[in-house]
């Protein structure tokens, strides 16, 4: 089977730097992803990492190391409409190409 | 942006009624994909399509079925909603490259089943 795992809940300060961190279980790995969704939305992509290493987009960074089978996204200068849930994603190709997410993690920033 | 639709956006409807969700994406996109999401929870996959004529069951077992008859058009249907039904259910496409996969969702159809 499949399974991710990561936090539930975080919180930080406006300005600040926070890591969210994603570990998986998979038969195979095809890619991790990170996915943004808030209160009343749709989750919105933010990242994929296919390969090992740091992939920065803006104020967001997400990292993969596939040995450890393990990944984080990274937000600096956190501002307040951050506050959010995020989802990381594997892409694995057992029983087709099916993307499973994690349980998600809901960011708090305060002032 | 993406260009993927679902409606209704809320549904209330009876215990024993037939629904059908639609979904529809202008994408092009071969691959497509329905959620099951409660508040504050976690995406289950329930359905998804590696193209037309194409459907599988996902990970969390489900009492709905889907087709795919046309590339840009996923619905999803139940024969009799029960109020174990009521959830979001969330539609989302894909071209499902495997060096940059990007899901994109919908809106989302908030169903309740009274």
């Amino acid at each position: 089977g499949q399974s991710l795992e990561q936090p539930s809940e975080v919180t930080a300060v406006e300005g600040a730097i926070v890591q969210i961190n994603c570990t998986y279980q998979t038969s195979g790995f095809y890619g991790l992803s990170w996915y943004q969704q808030h209160d009343g939305g749709a989750p919105t992509f933010l990242s994929y990492n296919a390969l090992d290493g740091l992939e920065e987009t803006g104020r967001f960074s997400s990292f993969l190391s596939r040995s450890d089978s393990y990944g984080y996204l990274l937000l600096q200068e956190l501002q307040m409409k951050d506050s959010a849930s995020y989802f990381c994603a594997v892409r694995a190709p057992t029983g087709g190409f099916k993307t499973i997410f994690g349980a998600g993690t809901r960011l708090f920033v305060k002032a | 942006e993406a260009d993927i639709y679902q409606t209704p956006r809320y549904l209330v409807i009876g215990t024993g009624k037939k629904i059908t969700l639609e979904c529809s994406q202008t994408m092009g996109h071969d691959k497509m994909y329905w959620y099951q999401q409660d508040p504050g929870m976690e995406l289950h996959l329930i359905h998804y399509s590696y193209g037309v004529n194409s459907t599988e069951k996902g990970d969390l077992s489900s009492e709905s079925t889907v087709s795919r008859i046309r590339t840009e058009h996923f619905p999803l249907t139940l024969e009799s909603a029960r109020p174990s039904h009521t959830s979001q259910y969330l539609c989302a496409s894909s071209t499902g490259d495997r060096t940059n996969e990007k899901l994109f969702f919908g809106s989302g159809t908030q169903l309740s089943v009274l």
